[in-house]
């Protein structure tokens, strides 16, 4: 079993739809990462979070320490929120090692 | 922008010869770190570095080797390429828990 598990794989949506992807996790961390990666492009960090809910423009992120799970969520998804979110925590007491969920790929529809 | 760049973006090869990706970074970040990534794999580790000459093997090391003589370059060589090893490969560096990646170099040996 994976340590980082991100649902669903896959996913495609009509623009405007409210998204959700979540992240589950197995093991202690100091942080959660939540990362987006256009098609063939690079790898642009979009939050970090240790507790609590941030929020930036249309994107929103939580995380509940106890129940070990994060969601990403976009509010009036557009065109070109089409991309693959990754899921990554940093282990708790392990400064060098990063895990990385398979990601989600979403397509949005116009 | 985290000052983080990758050099060459693009490189083709034949078996069996050496090949030399750098990192270059401006944030004076103590940890980075090199993956790469095939799909179906999503991003995996190949080897990282906490500090200047301080470097250490990932899951995926065989084949690879690394080097750390300034804080701001990490060199990633391929002592012998091989055709398992085309691929895109991410450099990413951590301060303060933030995570930022390189812009990818993809390696294609012939």
């Amino acid at each position: 079993k994976n340590e980082v598990e991100q649902s669903p794989q896959n996913l495609t949506a009509q623009e405007g739809e409210f998204i959700t992807i979540n992240c589950s996790y197995s093991v202690g961390i100091s942080a959660l990462h939540w990362l987006q990666q256009h098609p063939g492009g690079g790898i642009v960090s979009l939050f970090m979070l240790s507790s609590g809910k941030k929020k930036h423009g249309r994107l929103i992120a939580t995380i509940n320490i106890q129940e070990k799970h994060s969601s990403l969520h976009i509010t009036a998804s557009h065109p070109r929120d089409s991309a693959v979110y990754i899921c990554a925590v940093s282990q708790m007491n392990r400064d060098d090692k990063i895990i990385f969920g398979k990601g989600t790929r979403l397509h949005i529809l116009p | 922008d985290a000052g983080i760049t990758q050099s060459p973006r693009h490189k083709v090869t034949e078996t069996g010869t050496p090949v030399t990706l750098r990192c270059h970074q401006t944030e004076n970040h103590r940890y980075m770190y090199w993956y790469r990534q095939d799909p179906g794999h999503g991003l995996r580790l190949i080897h990282y570095s906490y500090g200047v000459k301080d470097t250490d093997k990932g899951e995926v090391s065989d084949g690879y080797s690394v080097s750390r003589s300034k804080t701001e370059d990490f060199l990633l060589t391929l002592e012998s390429a091989t055709s398992s090893q085309t691929s895109v490969y991410f450099c990413a560096i951590r301060g303060t828990g933030e995570l930022f990646f390189g812009e990818g170099s993809r390696l294609t040996v012939l």
